[in-house]
């Protein structure tokens, strides 16, 4: 009865590759966000989604593309996957309003070799 | 744009001791919430503790309680009686619209 999941949970991939990442929230949540932890563990939001539309599109690279098909759903897609990519991507979702916790998926380790 | 910043990359604690974890931010809005976010070895991002910026009263949880400062963009955690399970990294969060995390601080227990 996972809230929210990502699938892949370990993706190992080479270099120009495309990969995605899927993501889906069983919380009737309203905005969904994209999450990069580096080797750091510092996490920097990507992308937030509410309702299907793009809220949020922080400094990242036009390789990355996400995806609402539903409020349910955010899916992110990497174009010509570079080694500086590889890094731990969460999923994350909340109801609209600063009083709500984000909660989270258990996040998905992408390696590019 | 907001921030928030831990200034304590690493810490330890004997086990049963008391720790404290800062954290300070940077906002020009009135009404937002603060959260304490853990991350354990599993990766997994859990929920510690919130504060509601219009509140004065520090929240509570159990063995984790908060020091917030309004005036001075203060929000430190302080973990009582600190167990072996709370060996984790520690995130101050800071929420109006997004969320926006600090860079964290790694709790180390000592049994």
């Amino acid at each position: 009865d996972t809230a929210v999941s990502q699938t892949p949970k370990y993706l190992v991939t080479q270099m120009g590759n495309d990969k995605s990442i899927k993501c889906e929230q069983n919380l009737g949540h309203d905005t969904m966000y994209w999450y990069k932890q580096d080797s750091k563990k510092f996490l920097k939001i990507m992308f937030s989604y509410n309702n299907k539309e793009l809220i949020i599109n922080e400094t990242v690279p036009n390789r990355f593309s996400p995806k609402s098909p539903d409020k349910a759903h955010l899916n992110l897609h990497i174009n010509s996957l570079e080694l500086g990519d590889s890094a731990v991507y969460f999923c994350a979702s909340s109801q609209v309003g600063a009083d709500t916790e984000a909660f989270f998926g258990q996040g998905t380790r992408l390696t590019v070799v | 744009a907001q921030t928030v910043t831990q200034s304590q990359p690493e810490m330890s604690v004997q086990e049963a001791e008391t720790v404290t974890l800062s954290c300070t931010y940077d906002t020009s809005e009135s009404d937002y919430y603060l959260f304490w976010y853990k991350q354990p070895p599993s990766r997994q991002m859990i929920l510690v503790i919130r504060q509601e910026a219009y509140k004065q009263q520090n929240a509570t949880e159990n063995r984790f309680s908060v020091n917030f400062q309004k005036a001075a963009k203060s929000f430190s955690l302080k973990i009582s009686d600190s167990q072996l399970g709370d060996a984790a990294m520690y995130f101050c969060a800071y929420n109006d619209d997004k969320i926006i995390f600090g860079k964290g601080t790694r709790l180390h227990i000592l049994p």
